[in-house]
């Protein structure tokens, strides 16, 4: 059975930083693209990065470029976002979330990340 | 960036009945090297993350009921859920994986009438 679990959430300032992990079980961790997805509060989906099976290859969406940075350790079967100069609106719930190819098919369960002063 | 419009942002459907969610993208979607529409579904139930429900405009996911069943290309995309059942109500968000960066349409939330 697939399971991604989400961890490093919490509340921090804005301007500050935090670091997401996510663990990965059930399946060939190396062998997939993974993302990270957030939802604001009441709101919809908003993709945030993803990176290749090798770590070889990353995007952005803009709103995150030269603030957030998402790396692999295939060795740990764990994915990461290292998030700083966070602000208000990057306020949400951050998803690892596994890809075939970029086809998402695997969801964890989320950690809520809160900017606030 | 593609940018992905569904209608409507809700509809109330009765038991038994039949769903329609609509789905725009800003430029197409369809491959000309494989002839595919990369384009997917998402249900998310109220607590849930989101599940996967079709791939490629039209492949359903793993264990998703037949009742479910996406259609159209390019530009255009439907997803319907024949026979409404009480655990269909949930958010739908259609999303496009042809390019970075992808992006998810803003969702239409699937009621019991």
């Amino acid at each position: 059975e697939v399971q991604l679990v989400e961890s490093g959430g919490g509340l921090v300032q804005p301007g500050g930083s935090l670091r997401l992990s996510c663990a990965a079980s059930g399946f060939t961790f190396s062998t997939y693209w993974m993302n990270w997805v957030r939802q604001a509060p009441g709101k919809g989906l908003e993709w945030v990065a993803n990176i290749k099976d090798d770590g070889s290859v990353t995007h952005y969406v803009d709103s995150v470029k030269g603030r957030f940075t998402i790396s692999r350790d295939n060795g740990k079967n764990s994915l990461y976002l290292q998030m700083n100069s966070l602000r208000v609106e990057d306020t949400a719930v951050y998803y690892c979330a596994g890809a075939v190819g970029w086809i998402i098919d695997d969801w964890g369960q989320g950690t809520l990340v809160t900017v606030s002063s | 960036d593609i940018v992905m419009t569904q209608s409507p942002d809700s509809l109330a459907v009765s038991l038994g009945e039949r769903a329609t969610i609509n789905c725009k993208s800003s430029q197409s979607v369809l491959s000309s090297s494989n002839n595919k529409n990369f384009l997917a579904w998402f249900q998310q139930k109220p607590g849930q993350p989101p599940k996967l429900l079709i791939y490629w405009a039209s492949t359903r996911g793993s264990g998703v009921p037949d009742r479910f069943s996406g259609s159209g290309s390019a530009t255009d995309f439907t997803l319907t859920i024949t026979s409404l059942q009480a655990e269909d109500v949930a958010v739908y968000y259609c999303q496009q994986y042809y390019g970075s960066p992808l992006t998810f349409g803003g969702g239409t939330k699937v009621e019991i009438k």
